[in-house]
């Protein structure tokens, strides 16, 4: 079945304390997202990545890591997480020649919860 | 800046008649529109495109509407079911980047 995987899909954790949410997709797409979901801002685009070892800020970079070392996996890395960054984070992936522009597949989202 | 907006936070719609979703851009660069829906607890799910050579393009109950000297395109669903209950998400992108903007989405309910 073809589909995009983050992990974990729940996660609280304290100020300060590194983490790393995992993405996948089985679908040999070369571009890859990340976004997150605020209640009354939408869905603002973190990172994205056309290809691996290829990566560019979007929208909300600020506090914020990826890495593609890999064409299946696009991690985000918060190296010190701060309480502003709890939201429910999407990746996405997408195949149209690495252009990303087209239909975009979302995982299942990830509720981070920062104290 | 919200680059793209959709000015109506909700929508209720009888079911059999028609959803009309609208959305607002400002950046006269977006070339390529497109409409995900999103139901709680999952992630947002493709639904249609538009590229900006176009005014309209139909998938089925889907139409997607642009007007480009407006800057405005519109989401029409008929017939509504209640099975598309759900946020409604226009995006926006142009050429020569891979960046996507989203509007703050539309929750639509239709009514049995």
């Amino acid at each position: 079945e073809a589909q995009v995987t983050q992990n974990p899909r729940y996660l609280i954790t304290v100020t300060g304390k590194k983490l790393t949410v995992t993405c996948s997709q089985n679908m040999n797409h070369e571009y890859m997202s990340w976004y997150r979901q605020d209640p009354g801002l939408g869905l603002r685009q973190i990172y994205y990545s056309m290809n691996v070892e290829v990566t560019d800020k979007g929208d909300v970079p600020e506090g914020y890591k990826v890495s593609r070392k890999e064409k299946r996996n696009f991690p985000l890395i918060l190296e010190s997480p701060s309480p502003n960054q709890t939201s429910l984070y999407f990746c996405a992936s997408s195949g149209e020649g690495g252009q990303g522009r087209g239909e975009q597949y979302f995982g299942p989202g990830t509720r981070l919860t920062v104290t | 800046d919200q680059q793209v907006k959709q000015n109506s936070p909700s929508l209720s719609v009888q079911e059999g008649r028609i959803s009309i979703l609208n959305c607002d851009y400002t950046n006269s660069m977006f070339d390529y529109f497109l409409w995900y829906k999103k139901y709680p607890a999952e992630g947002p799910t493709f639904l249609i495109s538009i590229s900006s050579i176009k005014d309209k393009n139909e998938d089925g109950r889907f139409t997607v509407f642009l007007n480009k000297s407006a800057k405005h395109l519109s989401l029409h669903i008929v017939p509504s079911q209640p099975g598309d209950s759900a946020v409604y998400f226009c995006a926006a992108s142009y050429s020569g980047t891979y960046k996507y903007i989203f509007g703050t989405g539309t929750r639509l309910k239709v009514l049995a």
